[in-house]
């Protein structure tokens, strides 16, 4: 059974600090997807991924896939309120195309 | 316009009632799904429609049922209401099946007391 395992489960800063969230997996993804919920919301996409080693930025936040396309890192860089929220990793198989759904890590950011 | 619109946002019933929550996409979208969002916030994929065949359904009581009368609407029906299905249920589309960035609508609380 394909998992993708999310840390750390919660994390809860002030204001301006950075923080890097992980999603590791022992399966190979021929893609992979971040999505943020806000509260009473459902997933929006931030960013797909695709090749092994790309990194790729959107303002604060930089989205990296392993170089064996295993894993991903999510760092935000001066983290500010409204970047609470449930941050979702999903691994695409390649075999089958089913997107497969990390645990989530719940952010909050204090003012 | 909201691109995934799900109705009713909340219900609370008992248990043994049968229930329906609505989904309209309005992306022209070829694929729509139904995801279950439990307490600690997993995402489980429940179906996927693509252009009105049904293309996954996981492990899910037969209890549930989803109806797709056209490429637009997925609906999702649950008979014999349990506890344990208090839950939020997303649908979400995709332009293709199984690729690209997934649309989700707001989601929709169940409540069974």
């Amino acid at each position: 059974t394909q998992l993708l395992e999310q840390s750390p489960q919660f994390l809860s800063i002030q204001e301006g600090e950075n923080l890097t969230v992980y999603c590791n997996s022992s399966s190979v993804f021929s893609s992979l997807q971040w999505y943020r919920q806000e509260p009473g919301e459902g997933p929006v996409l931030l960013v797909t991924v695709v090749t092994g080693g790309e990194v790729k930025k959107l303002k604060r936040l930089t989205f990296q896939f392993g170089d064996a396309r295993k894993d991903s890192s999510l760092h935000i860089t001066a983290a500010q309120p409204g970047d609470t929220g449930l941050y979702l990793c999903a691994g695409r198989d390649g075999n089958n195309r089913k997107l497969i759904w990390g645990l989530g890590t719940s952010l909050a950011v204090n003012p | 316009d909201t691109a995934v619109s799900q109705t009713p946002k909340y219900l609370v019933t008992q248990m043994g009632n049968d229930k329906s929550i609505k989904c309209e996409q309005n992306l022209g979208h070829d694929t729509m799904y139904w995801y279950k969002q439990d307490s600690k916030k997993f995402l489980k994929i429940m179906f996927s429609y693509n252009n009105k065949e049904l293309i996954i359904n996981e492990t899910v009581p037969n209890r549930f049922s989803p109806k797709s009368p056209d490429k637009a609407h997925l609906n999702l029906h649950i008979n014999s209401l349990e506890l344990g299905d208090s839950a939020v249920y997303f649908c979400a589309s995709s332009q293709e099946w199984e690729a690209g960035e997934l649309f989700f609508g707001e989601g929709s609380r169940l409540t069974v007391l």
